[in-house]
């Protein structure tokens, strides 16, 4: 069966900081990957998606950006967080049109 | 520009009630929708899909709806139980050749014993 990992569950960084965030996908090959943000009590805001090693597509200009260096791991970055930045982080994938998310990150910048 | 919208931020219930949870959408190009449920803390746990070409879909204890007509969508939770508090999205496909889902902002379902 399939599962996505994240790591870390939580997070606190002081602003300014840089920010690395993994998300991993097993029991599949070639997913689609997506990251999204979820701002407290609020729905997902789709940020990156991939649809292969190396292809990155971004939804909205922001100070976050995506890699996936592997078939199965995509990774969150920032190089100076920003308070805005905080909020719960979902990693998902797809098979055959449904879309499964990761446990997510809550990132909270102070 | 199109999006996904629900029409109750928060759904009070008794435990035993049939709950029904409503989301409008505004793209008729969308072609898939799904249901999803997350409790706090959590990621989004799919619950029900419907595909376009369909207007009713049963699961366990869940009903979809799809009404193409009005660009309606809803989730029938069937003798709800405490267990099912949580935040209900509703989210729908653009079929462009790449699967990119936009969420309504969710309905939050309390179930009271």
């Amino acid at each position: 069966s399939q599962t996505i990992h994240q790591w870390p569950a939580t997070l606190v960084q002081p602003v300014g900081s840089p920010l690395s965030l993994e998300c991993t996908v097993e029991g599949t090959s070639n997913p689609n990957l997506y990251w999204y943000r979820q701002a407290a009590g609020r729905g997902l805001q789709l940020l990156f998606y991939s649809v292969g090693i190396g292809q990155i597509s971004s939804e909205v200009p922001q100070n976050l950006s995506a890699s996936r260096p592997q078939d199965r791991q995509f990774i969150l970055s920032s190089k100076k967080l920003l308070l805005s930045d905080s909020g719960f982080y979902l990693c998902a994938w797809t098979q055959e049109g449904e879309q499964y998310f990761g446990p997510g990150t809550r990132l909270t910048v102070t | 520009g199109e999006s996904v919208g629900l029409h109750l931020p928060t759904l009070s219930v008794q435990e035993g009630d049939n709950s029904i949870i409503n989301c409008a959408y505004s793209n008729s190009a969308s072609d898939y929708f799904i249901w999803y449920k997350q409790e706090s803390g959590k990621g989004p746990q799919f619950i029900i899909d419907i595909r376009s070409n369909m207007d009713k879909r049963q699961g366990q204890r869940v009903t979809v709806l799809l009404n193409k007509t009005v660009k309606h969508l809803s989730l029938q939770i069937a003798a709800t139980q405490p267990g099912d508090s949580a935040v209900y999205f509703c989210a729908e496909n653009m079929r462009t050749g790449f699967q990119k889902l936009v969420f309504g902002t969710g309905t939050r379902l309390l179930v009271s014993p």
